[in-house]
């Protein structure tokens, strides 16, 4: 079993679409991530949530929003797509904030 | 300013060679030091992590790094590389205590290639 799996993997879809890419984790964690990985590899973290709370927006544009329905889901919603937005999008999940963290496999997102 | 630094972009190495990345951070007090993998098209894949104690930790995959205070470093080490080693290595800290959100924050990456 996946321990954090996301879907869609592969995402194509043209500007000003409305998206969104789902996560789960089945290891019983209480906090969970989103992380962004740019065309140059780079990674930083969007959004955290803790036993569904937020505790980390990073300056993201608001029109990302993160859903957690319950602690273990964490779904990203984005509205009004931009090239811009093409890049690899990480779901990650940990026991608690300041544990190791275990990321899902991705999902690469092109607008065209 | 928090930053991850790892100095080498690309390296290349001949298969059964030693390997050593480099990584550097800076940042308030020591914090919690991880090595993550990435195959191409994968997900990232932790290796190991140094929260406390033997400043040598070992990891899966044959991977070891030690972590120097001195030197504001987590450089991380093979004796023997494999060709299935070759892929995308990220090097990242996470803060600890009272100001620990669980944010890691990356190093660039070093690719690593490995020569028949």
């Amino acid at each position: 079993d996946t321990a954090v799996s996301q879907t869609p993997k592969y995402l194509v879809t043209q500007m000003g679409n409305d998206k969104s890419i789902k996560c789960e984790q089945n290891l019983g964690h209480d906090t969970m991530y989103w992380y962004k990985q740019d065309s140059k590899k780079f990674l930083k973290i969007m959004f955290s949530y803790n036993n569904k709370e937020l505790i980390i927006n990073e300056t993201v544009p608001n029109r990302f929003s993160p859903k957690s329905p319950d602690k273990a889901h964490l779904n990203l919603h984005i509205n009004s797509l931009e090239l811009g937005d093409s890049a690899v999008y990480f779901c990650a999940s940990s026991p608690h904030t300041g544990n190791t963290i275990y990321f899902g496999e991705g999902s690469w997102l092109t607008v065209v | 300013a928090q930053s991850v630094t790892q100095p080498d972009i690309h390296i290349t190495v001949s298969e059964g060679a030693s390997l050593e990345l480099r990584c550097n951070y800076s940042y308030g007090a020591t914090p919690y030091l991880f090595w993550y993998v990435q195959s191409p098209g994968q997900g990232l894949q932790l290796l190991l992590k140094y929260f406390s104690g033997d400043t040598l930790v070992q990891g899966i995959k044959g991977f070891e790094a030690e972590f120097k205070r001195s030197q504001s470093s987590f450089n991380l080490r093979k004796p023997s590389v494999h060709w299935s080693d070759a892929a995308e290595y990220f090097c990242a800290v996470g803060a600890r205590g009272s100001s620990n959100t669980g944010k890691l924050i990356f190093g660039q990456g070093t690719t690593l290639q490995v020569k028949p």
